[in-house]
């Protein structure tokens, strides 16, 4: 079952911009990560971030995180052509991480 | 370098005929895991293995099958049963909470 629901499935902006995506769950999270995915290769993990923490950043990368709303988001500032890929949330309970269905992600120079 | 290695990269199979796939690690991780991927679709989990000579059951289990002789390794067997095995298999690895380790994937295709 997927937990995760992403929001939006597909997003197409300008270089530089700033992308926001969404991450919906429905069951209580032990931590929620963010995933990229360029086309036809594995993920690669972007960002962790734990059920007792509101916000984080790497880089161009700012996670947020909303336990009573069940919901994360993911914000890429100055985007980049390179950004182009699917990043996919994944919610981890007990013993494995459930993810979710993506947002395919454009960056159009 | 440390990472997890997936073979082949493109595998075909005749209609009733079982393939194995490969995954190996050397990142000394406990748990690894099998995904599906269709196209333009998330992630679906077919098996789990927390350590070693132990495996559970994920949400697409059926037709497929796993063996975790070792650590390092985790082999995927698609069976005759499993009727629409064409997708992209991704084999993961992790280590206590944190994040996965992604195998680059086998491309699985009936011909």
């Amino acid at each position: 079952s997927q937990q995760g629901e992403e929001d939006p499935q597909a997003l197409s902006i300008q270089e530089g911009e700033n992308a926001t995506m969404n991450c919906s769950y429905k069951t209580s999270i032990n931590n929620l990560q963010w995933y990229r995915q360029n086309s036809g290769r594995g993920l690669v993990h972007l960002i962790l971030i734990r059920s007792n923490e509101r916000e984080k950043h790497s880089g161009r990368l700012r996670v947020t995180l909303d336990t009573s709303k069940k919901s994360s988001s993911l914000l890429i500032t100055a985007s980049r052509a390179a950004d182009t890929a699917s990043y996919f949330c994944a919610t981890r309970g007990a013993q494995k991480l459930v993810f979710g269905q993506g947002t395919r992600l454009t960056i159009n120079p | 370098d440390g990472g997890i290695t997936q073979s082949p990269k493109y595998l075909f199979r005749k209609e009733g005929q079982n393939v194995t796939l490969s995954c190996e690690q050397n990142l000394n991780h406990d748990a690894m895991y099998w995904y599906r991927q269709d196209p333009g679709q998330g992630l679906r989990l077919i098996y789990y293995s927390q350590i070693v000579n132990d495996f559970q059951k994920g949400d697409i289990a059926e037709g497929y099958s796993v063996s975790r002789e070792k650590k390092e390794s985790f082999p995927l067997t698609v069976t005759s049963a499993q009727k629409n095995p064409t997708a992209f298999y991704l084999c993961a690895s992790s280590s206590g909470t944190d994040g996965y380790t992604f195998g680059s994937g086998t491309r699985l295709t009936v011909v």
